[in-house]
């Protein structure tokens, strides 16, 4: 049972325009999010995150929008880069500190 | 400053056999965590640990054993190994900070790809 969803496996994006990468998750307790970069044979390397008491949170060019009523968050990253290109994945905190991983969405910047 | 490190980067196992993973983490991290990637999924909690001596089982502890002696080794042990296990294994750590510097975020070793036959 996947409590966290990525729904679009993959998305292209010209350089220089806005990515915007979804997530949805089921569980209603999840109380922090956060996104993780991954490239090919390396482990994930954190991006940005969230607490459920916000609705916004940004760094530099990523920005992390919280939809609690939705369940759904979203990354944005502008403008978008060719060095962006790698599979994001979205995680969600739970009880006993937990933490549950999307499969992914394998982002590629085209220059 | 190495982060996370896991050894091996590669093993081939044959059924029935056994192995330890093997993660390190230099960072004085209390928080240490076993995941598995399976293709085309996301990353599936194992086992966790809050600190030296006390483990508790994720979502997919079954064929896993773990234990925390010291605060810097987190090994994961697979027993009678399937081809169910077969699979990428990331080890990571975090120090999780409250109040204004609320933070969660988990810091990675680069995974051990398993294969068993």
């Amino acid at each position: 049972d996947q409590q966290v969803k990525q729904n679009s496996p993959s998305l292209s994006v010209q350089e220089g325009r806005i990515s915007i990468l979804n997530c949805d998750y089921t569980n209603s307790m999840f109380d922090y999010f956060l996104w993780y970069k991954k490239y090919p044979a390396e482990g994930p390397t954190f991006l940005i995150s969230i607490s459920s008491i916000k609705d916004k949170n940004e760094d530099g060019r990523f920005t992390v929008f919280l939809n609690k009523s939705a369940k759904h968050l979203s990354l944005h990253i502008v403008p978008s880069q060719p060095g962006d290109s790698a599979v994001y994945f979205c995680a969600a905190r739970g009880t006993g500190n937990q933490f549950y991983f999307g499969t992914g969405t394998s982002l590629t910047v085209i220059p | 400053n190495a982060g996370v490190t896991q050894t091996p980067k590669f093993r081939i196992l044959k059924i029935g056999q056994s192995m330890t993973l093997q993660c390190t983490q230099d960072m004085n991290h209390n928080y240490m965590y076993w995941y598995r990637q399976d293709p085309g999924m996301g990353l599936k909690l194992i086992y966790y640990s809050v600190g030296a001596g006390i483990t508790d089982k994720g979502e997919v502890p079954n064929g896993y054993n773990v234990s925390r002696s010291t605060t810097e080794d987190f090994p994961l042990r697979l027993e009678l190994a399937a081809p169910s296990q077969t699979s990428v294994y990331f080890c990571a750590s975090s120090y999780p900070t409250s109040g204004r510097t609320l933070s969660y975020e988990q810091y990675f070793g680069p995974g051990t790809r398993l294969t068993v036959t």
